[in-house]
C-alpha cells in the first residue's frame, strides 16, 4: 500500500519560516494537499493541487511537490500557527493521509 | 456555506457494528463534482481514511477496513452513513465525514466536527 511519510516534530521561532516535508514513492506525479489540525478540532484543508490556498488561507502557507517529496512552507510563521499538518494525496481510488507533523512555535 | 454534522451512539460494544450518520446541510449531496468521505482519529494518533462514496451509490474502501465497512447514501435525506462491523477497543476514535471536492482534482474542502466513538463493554 501506498505510504506517505513526515517527520513528527517541526520547531520554529515566530516570524520564521517552517518547512514540513511529506515523502512517497513518485510523490510529484500525484497532487499532494496538506491540513491543519488544532487540538480538538477538525483538519483544515490548507494547500490543494500542490500549492494553491482555499479562499480564506492566509498567503503564508504554500506548497511544493517534485520527485518524491510535497513541502509545506509557512513563511513568517505565527503563535496561531501553531498545530498537527497532514499531507495527503491519492493512490488510485483511495486516501491516503501522512504520518502527521507537530509544529512547535517557540 | 457548506456543513456536514456526524451523529451516532458515542459507546459501542465490543463485537457490535458502528453506526453513523453524516447530514449535509448548505448544498446537495446529489452534485456531480462531489464525492463523500469518512474518516477517524484515534486519541492521539494521525488520520485515517476510511471511505468513500458518490451519491449514485458507487464506493470505495480502505483496503485494510474493507470487510467491516458498509458506506451508504440517502439522498433524500442529504445524508450519507457508515457502518463498521464487529468492532473491538481498537476502533475507539474521532470519527469525521467530509466532502471531497472533485470539480478538478478531487481534495476534502469541507469536514464535520467529528464525533467520538468508544468501544467498551
Amino acid at each position: 500500500s501506498y505510504e506517505l511519510t513526515q517527520s513528527p516534530s517541526v520547531s520554529v521561532s515566530p516570524g520564521q519560516t517552517a518547512s514540513i516535508t511529506c515523502s512517497g514513492d513518485k510523490l510529484g506525479d500525484k497532487y499532494a494537499c496538506w491540513f491543519q489540525q488544532k487540538p480538538g478540532q477538525s483538519p483544515v484543508l490548507v494547500i490543494y493541487q500542490d500549492s494553491r490556498r482555499p479562499s480564506g488561507i492566509p498567503e503564508r502557507f504554500s506548497g511544493s511537490n517534485s520527485g518524491n517529496t510535497a513541502t509545506l512552507t509557512i513563511t513568517g510563521t505565527q503563535a496561531m500557527d501553531e498545530a498537527d499538518y497532514y499531507c495527503q494525496a491519492w493512490d488510485s481510488s483511495t486516501v491516503v493521509f501522512g504520518t502527521g507533523t507537530k509544529v512547535t512555535v517557540l | 456555506q457548506l456543513q456536514l454534522q456526524e451523529s451516532g451512539p458515542g459507546r459501542v460494544k465490543p463485537s457490535e457494528t458502528l453506526s453513523l450518520t453524516c447530514s449535509v446541510s448548505g448544498g446537495s449531496i446529489s452534485s456531480s463534482t462531489d464525492y463523500w468521505g469518512w474518516i477517524r482519529q484515534p486519541p492521539g494518533k494521525g488520520l485515517e481514511w476510511i471511505g468513500s462514496l458518490y451519491y449514485s451509490g458507487s464506493t470505495y474502501y480502505n483496503p485494510s477496513l474493507k470487510s467491516r465497512v458498509t458506506i451508504s447514501v440517502d439522498t433524500s435525506k442529504n445524508q450519507f452513513s457508515l457502518k463498521l462491523s464487529s468492532v473491538t477497543a481498537a476502533d475507539t476514535a474521532v470519527y469525521f465525514c467530509a466532502r471531497i471536492n472533485c470539480g478538478g482534482d478531487c481534495y476534502l474542502d469541507y469536514w464535520g466536527q467529528g464525533t467520538l466513538v468508544t468501544v467498551s463493554s
